[in-house]
């Protein structure tokens, strides 16, 4: 069974400051994706990984892919309050768009 | 904008009744639509893939007959929650990508409560 573990499930951010989220994943997928779902709200998407070693940057967030490791990171730069939201990791092991997602981790954004 | 749209966006029905919700993709033809369900503070699981003239496929644990998919267009996927209950009261979003190597985009999910 495919397992998407993503850590930590919480994280409270300081303002201006630096954080990684982690997806590790059980089965062998080239393609790895990462949403941001607000309260209340559907997904919105953040990247799409397709291969080993692809990193994608968006503003103040990068994503990176090691399929050899079978992990991905979601690293937030200078941390601001827009940030606040959960993201959700999800990966696709037969390349078919059925998506097995991660937990989730809660963001949240101090001043 | 939206690339995928569903309806409605809130229903709330009574238990034994049965719910409709459409998918659409707005500017593009799918082939295939997914159906995930998500409980409130989970992830999202992956209920079925619709496909476009043919029947639907079922992930383990979904009762195909309870939760009756059509895809009658390329544009069109609905889900309909037949017999519902209070257990079935979660948030419905349903995605489809335009290409092989598109991000999957998902509607703006459907919150049923089942009273």
């Amino acid at each position: 069974e495919l397992k998407v573990e993503q850590n930590p499930l919480f994280l409270s951010m300081q303002e201006g400051k630096n954080y990684t989220i982690y997806c590790n994943y059980s089965t062998t997928s080239d393609r790895l994706y990462w949403y941001r779902q607000d309260p209340g709200k559907s997904l919105e998407s953040l990247f799409v990984l397709l291969s080993n070693g692809a990193v994608k940057q968006e503003g103040r967030l990068m994503a990176s892919l090691d399929t050899k490791a079978r992990l991905s990171t979601l690293h937030i730069t200078a941390a601001v309050h827009d940030l606040s939201a959960t993201y959700f990791c999800a990966v696709d092991p037969s390349n078919d768009y059925k998506l097995s997602f991660g937990a989730g981790t809660t963001v949240t954004v101090r001043a | 904008g939206a690339v995928v749209s569903q309806h409605p966006s809130r229903v709330i029905c009574k238990s034994g009744t049965s719910v409709k919700i459409e998918c659409r993709s707005l500017d593009f033809q799918a082939t295939t639509m997914f159906w995930y369900r998500q409980f409130p503070k989970q992830s999202l699981m992956l209920m079925a893939t619709s496909n476009e003239g043919s029947k639907a496929t079922y992930e383990q644990g979904v009762e195909k007959d309870k939760f009756l998919i059509n895809h009658a267009s390329l544009t069109l996927s609905t889900l309909t929650v037949t017999s519902a209950h209070p257990e079935d009261s979660s948030f419905y979003i349903c995605s489809a990508a335009r290409g092989r190597n598109s991000p999957l985009h998902f509607g703006n999910g459907t919150r049923l409560t089942v009273t």
